[in-house]
């Protein structure tokens, strides 16, 4: 099966800072996801990436940014952590036509 | 229009009953068709997709698909507490494979 790791569960940042989110998936899958859950708003596309140094804009990516150095790495940065952005963050990886496969999540707060 | 619509819920049916889960898109060129269930807390977990028009079974689980009526359904029978959760609909893009998700419905099976 596939495993998408994310590197933390809880994350408690101060506004203004800059904050890395990482996501590491061990099946050599191409396409890596980004989003964001929140009560209410049902999940939201942030980025994604369909290769190495590629990222793709999603429905929301003011205030977001992204890397992918590596093909088994996609990490998401906030520039500057505002508390509207205080969210569960879950990366996923694309199986082709078997639809996505989560990390756990990262339970971001701000404050 | 928003793009992917399911009922909010709570759905609430007895032990043993058929849990039906609705899910309808606006975007005509969609050619996948996801079922996801979340427990509280957790990530997503991919239950059954669906490409072609008509049912498709796996256990318990039936997802029905109407690309016609641009709906989507998926039919729980002998609806066990441990069903209880929120499922998730998604839909591919058309232009690639970035999932839309809708806000998803919220079941509860009382015992």
């Amino acid at each position: 099966d596939v495993k998408v790791t994310q590197s933390s569960r809880y994350l408690v940042k101060r506004t203004g800072e800059k904050v890395f989110l990482e996501c590491v998936q061990d099946m050599d899958h191409e396409n890596m996801f980004w989003y964001r859950q929140d009560p209410g708003l049902g999940l939201r596309l942030i980025y994604f990436s369909y290769d190495v140094k590629m990222k793709e804009k999603g429905d929301i990516p003011e205030g977001y940014s992204v890397s992918r150095e590596k093909k088994e790495r996609f990490s998401l940065i906030l520039e500057s952590a505002s508390t509207n952005q205080t969210s569960m963050y879950l990366c996923a990886t694309l199986r082709t036509i078997h639809g996505y496969t989560f990390g756990s999540g990262t339970r971001l707060t701000v404050v | 229009q928003k793009e992917v619509e399911q009922n909010s819920g709570p759905l609430s049916v007895p032990e043993g009953a058929i849990a039906s889960l609705n899910c309808t898109y606006s975007d005509r060129g969609s050619q996948s068709f996801f079922w996801y269930r979340q427990y509280s807390g957790k990530s997503p977990e991919l239950i059954m997709f669906i490409y072609s028009n008509g049912d498709k079974e796996d256990g318990r689980f039936t997802a029905q698909l109407n690309k016609a009526s641009q709906y989507v359904s998926l039919l729980i029978r002998d609806s066990q507490p441990s069903d209880s959760a929120t499922y998730l609909c998604a839909v591919n893009k058309q232009a690639g494979t970035a999932l839309i998700f809708g806000k998803g419905t919220t079941l509860s099976v009382s015992s």
